[in-house]
């Protein structure tokens, strides 16, 4: 079964420090791996996507990384800012089908 | 480009009864998605329409939810009749891409779902 697994569950930072979100997947065979983040009250929006062949993906102040032989994935928030609470989901598609897979989320609180 | 539509925002219902969300997609997107996502949890995928045809409709109760996707684009989705353990916020996106298609262009577009409240 396929199966995609985040920790922590929860994290408090202070504004300004740098964090790192886990994802664990299972997901056979593998296509893609995006990081989602998703606000209160709001649908998620995609903030990177990889491919089995590429192990680093920046967007502004967020990195993702992909190691497709463990199978896991981290996101890397530089320098947090109060905007990024929210919560992040790691979603990997299955290839074929593309199907997604979702993550519980991680839920972020960077505090001033 | 506008993004993809969803109505009602807010739904209160008592258990038993009915209802209906619905969901227009970006336009010339080919696949859209329902998403049930519970306080506290990621997304799960209800079901999955490529065009008009249903791809994966695994983990949708059939016994009382159904969708429909006519002519390929808006989607009905319905409860019928409601349980408390519905309670949730039911999410509907669309992909330019599906099943055949370049998954790397497989983003998904959110919209910003209804919440639904059953006593």
């Amino acid at each position: 079964k396929n199966q995609v697994e985040q920790s922590p569950q929860s994290l408090i930072i202070l504004e300004g420090k740098n964090c790192t979100l886990q994802c664990n997947y299972t997901v056979s065979p593998f296509s893609n791996l995006r990081w989602y983040k998703q606000d209160t009250g709001r649908g998620p929006v995609s903030l990177t996507i990889m491919t089995f062949s590429e192990n680093t993906k920046s967007n502004g102040r967020y990195t993702a990384t992909l190691d497709a032989d463990t199978k896991q994935s981290s996101l890397h928030i530089t320098a947090s800012q109060l905007s990024d609470s929210a919560s992040y989901i790691c979603v990997v598609s299955a290839g074929g089908s593309y199907i997604p897979t979702f993550g519980r989320g991680t839920s972020l609180i960077v505090h001033p | 480009e506008a993004g993809v539509a969803q109505s009602p925002r807010y739904k209160i219902i008592e258990k038993r009864q009915s209802v209906a969300f619905w969901c227009n997609p970006i336009s010339g997107h080919a696949t859209l998605y329902w998403y049930q996502q519970i306080l506290g949890q990621g997304p799960k995928l209800l079901i999955q329409f490529q065009n008009n045809g249903v791809v994966d409709d695994s983990q949708l109760p059939k016994d009382r939810f159904s969708a429909e996707r006519l002519k390929g684009v808006d989607s009905t989705l319905k409860i019928q009749p409601a349980k408390l353990e519905d309670s949730a916020v039911y999410l509907c996106a669309s992909s330019l891409y599906g099943q055949g298609g370049l998954g790397y262009n497989n983003e998904q577009f959110f919209g910003p779902g209804t919440r639904l409240t059953v006593l």
